[in-house]
């Protein structure tokens, strides 16, 4: 499969604990982007990189998210001290020259705070 | 600042009836649209984009779109819906030649085809 791949696909952590989740972009795409959405909201937009370049994190919803996109490849998003207010589907996406193609997205994680 | 506007949040409609989902956005400069497709538990699928060019764009599964800068909008349209067309559709948009800003999506419509 040469899509772009999430992991875990589910993840029920309690409140207060720290969790990860990884994103595998298709090979070529040296953009990758970090969504979240809600139950009956679109995708708000979180994070992106070019390459290992972090260019946007002022979207982050507070300082307990952190990304990162070591040597360019894979990325992990990381939400310290969770919250159940965190619960929701965290989507990864990636492309190639952004503006000129479209963003490819993984089929998510779907973080749940109990 | 950029944003997007899906008016419906459900659209009922028969199989084989035409279908049409709208959209409109606003963006200070010339727009670059997109529609995606989501499933149950699935991540979003592409549909189709419009750039520059023809106003009507035609996409997957035999959907198209039709670009109105006037109206700032960019409805999807299918000629003969099916069962399986239904799912929850998201307009996105971001400014042309902007920069670094993200894709930014509307709330999403539920199609439903009822058979």
């Amino acid at each position: 499969d040469t899509g772009v791949s999430q992991n875990p696909r589910h993840k029920i952590t309690k409140r207060g604990q720290n969790v990860t989740f990884r994103c595998d972009p298709i090979s070529e795409h040296n953009r990758l982007y970090w969504y979240r959405q809600t139950l009956g909201q679109g995708p708000e937009f979180l994070t992106y990189f070019q390459n290992e370049a972090q260019l946007e994190k002022s979207r982050l919803l507070s300082d307990r998210f952190s990304a990162e996109r070591p040597k360019g490849s894979f990325s992990t998003l990381e939400i310290q001290r969770t919250e159940q207010g965190d619960s929701a589907m965290y989507l990864c996406a990636s492309s190639l020259i952004e503006g000129l193609t479209e963003a490819f997205f993984g089929q998510g994680t779907r973080l749940t705070v109990v | 600042a950029q944003s997007v506007a899906q008016p419906e949040d459900q659209v009922n409609v028969a199989e084989g009836n035409p279908l049409t989902v709208k959209c409109t956005y606003s963006v200070s400069g010339n727009p670059y649209l997109f529609w995606y497709v989501q499933y149950p538990n699935r991540g979003l699928q592409f549909l189709l984009k419009y750039i520059t060019g023809d106003n009507l764009v035609k996409g997957s599964y035999g959907f198209e779109a039709e670009f109105n800068k006037s109206q700032t909008s960019f409805h999807l349209k299918k000629p003969s819906a099916l069962v399986s067309d239904s799912a929850l559709y998201f307009c996105a948009v971001r400014e042309w030649n902007s920069g670094n800003t993200p894709l930014v999506f509307g709330k999403g419509t539920r199609l439903s085809v009822i058979a």
